[in-house]
């Protein structure tokens, strides 16, 4: 079954709103996890790792005041795209790392159902 | 710096006929782990297989079986007797195995797209 849950799957908004998604570990702790983007018919795009506790760390090019990703406990990761625009349309998937620790830092990374998010 | 490469954008069988999606990496660190997803059309990545770089058996999993050959930096994926339900956006990806700091991340082939018709 699912390990990673992702909420919502599909999400519709006017341009200059803001948009949340949220990551959920299923019966496991997940002190990291990561928000991926992914356009029509392209690879994975690594955004930013979240981490409990402390900031989260953006790859090159993200814009974290766009982007904001709070880990608010040890199975939630949220992603809130803000002032969305419609080039901010995409498909967005978070993972997380699951081992037989729950902790190990080269865990496999299990990822979410994704988030398609459409600005209009 | 590490790259995987999918060479196949594409593929189309015909249902029962075998598949191997390829997938050639690089990397400079002397272990490291390589995995393969699947995709389909609903969007959620499915964990296919993790394979360390020490362990160089190849593997059987029902249709589907790996090969991992460290002397040409590839790690091939086969489908036996293919079916509809197959059909999907296939990704390899590499992680090191010991990294510097925080979790190890994953890098992307660009995917193979295998459709498999009736």
């Amino acid at each position: 079954g699912a390990v990673v849950s992702q909420h919502p799957s599909r999400v519709i908004c006017k341009s200059g709103t803001s948009v949340k998604i949220e990551c959920r570990s299923l019966d496991f702790q997940a002190t990291t996890m990561f928000w991926y983007r992914q356009f029509p018919k392209k690879s994975l795009m690594l955004m930013a790792t979240s981490n409990e506790g402390s900031k989260a760390t953006y790859e090159q090019g993200v814009e974290k005041d766009k982007f904001l990703i709070n880990h608010a406990s040890l199975t939630l990761s949220t992603l809130t795209v803000t002032s969305a625009h419609p080039e901010d349309s995409s498909f967005y998937i978070c993972s997380a790392p699951k081992g037989a620790s729950g902790r190990g830092r080269t865990d496999t990374q299990y990822f979410g159902p994704g988030t398609r998010l459409t600005v209009l | 710096a590490q790259k995987v490469t999918q060479a196949q954008t594409e593929i189309s069988v015909v249902e029962k006929e075998d598949v191997t999606l390829d997938c050639v990496y690089e990397t400079r660190d002397t272990t490291y782990y390589l995995f393969w997803y699947k995709q389909p059309p609903s969007g959620e990545l499915v964990f296919l297989i993790r394979r360390n770089s020490f362990d160089e058996q190849n593997e059987i999993s029902g249709r589907y079986s790996w090969n991992f050959q460290k002397s040409t930096s590839s790690f091939n994926f086969t489908i036996t007797a293919s079916q509809v339900v197959d059909s999907a956006v296939y990704f390899c990806a590499l992680s090191e195995a010991w990294p510097n700091s925080g979790y190890s991340t994953l890098t992307f082939g660009k995917g193979t797209m295998l459709l498999v018709s009736p």
